[in-house]
């Protein structure tokens, strides 16, 4: 079965520094890989997500993530964060034949001014 | 752009009453799911929904959860008898075709409260 570890709860970053949120997978077949972000009182929206070719993979909102299958690792960065950046990133993996999307634990993200 | 929408947002429901947790999903998706998020824990996967039945479920999708498209456009979550566990979000999401790494649209949530 597969999983999706978020090593961090919480990431405190200052406004316009770099963040980089980590997720590592595990899953004895070929997975598909997204990240997605749940501001404050709102539903899950997709920011980005890898199916194949280029490992490194554009999102939303400046947001960028690579697939490393040697280290199985997904991690989401972005060079300049904003205030409004400040949500809870979850990252999440499916499996090659199957829709269902399994989840990790959730990363918020706090943007310090 | 197209978006699934989910009512109501936020339900308050005596501990063993019905509850039914409803959902549009985008109108051209084949594939319909349920997820929910207890406060403060991740987001599981409950239940996806095919052809007019269930294709998976997991642990927590006993015999107190039913699915239901009573029509083209609805698709229902309805739990039997509420337990105080059972207070968290649920999540609506639908997908265009059963095709792997196709993107799940999510809806905004319904919060569902058991007192």
């Amino acid at each position: 079965a597969q999983s999706v570890t978020q090593l961090d709860s919480q990431v405190p970053v200052f406004e316009e520094a770099p963040v980089e949120l980590r997720c590592n997978y595990s899953s004895s077949v070929s997975v598909y890989l997204f990240w997605y972000v749940q501001y404050p009182n709102q539903g899950l929206q997709l920011l980005l997500k890898y199916l194949s070719g280029s490992t490194l993979v554009k999102g939303i909102n400046g947001f960028e993530a690579e697939f490393n299958k040697s280290q199985t690792s997904f991690h989401l960065r972005k060079p300049s964060v904003h205030i409004s950046d400040t949500a809870e990133y979850f990252c999440a993996v499916s499996v090659g034949g199957y829709q269902k999307v399994t989840f990790g634990t959730g990363t918020k993200l706090q943007v310090i001014p | 752009e197209p978006e699934v929408t989910q009512t109501p947002s936020h339900q308050v429901t005596q501990m063993g009453q019905e509850v039914i947790l409803r959902c549009v999903p985008i109108s051209n998706h084949l594939y319909f799911y349920w997820y929910r998020q207890i406060l403060g824990q991740k987001v599981e996967f409950l239940v996806s929904f095919y052809n007019n039945e269930i294709s998976e479920k997991s642990e927590i999708f006993d015999d107190q959860f039913s699915v239901e498209r009573p029509d083209g456009s609805n698709f229902t979550l309805k739990i039997r008898s509420t337990k105080l566990e059972d207070s968290a979000m649920y999540f609506c999401a639908s997908s265009e075709i059963p095709t792997s790494g196709n993107t799940i649209y999510f809806g905004e949530g319904s919060w569902l409260t058991v007192v």
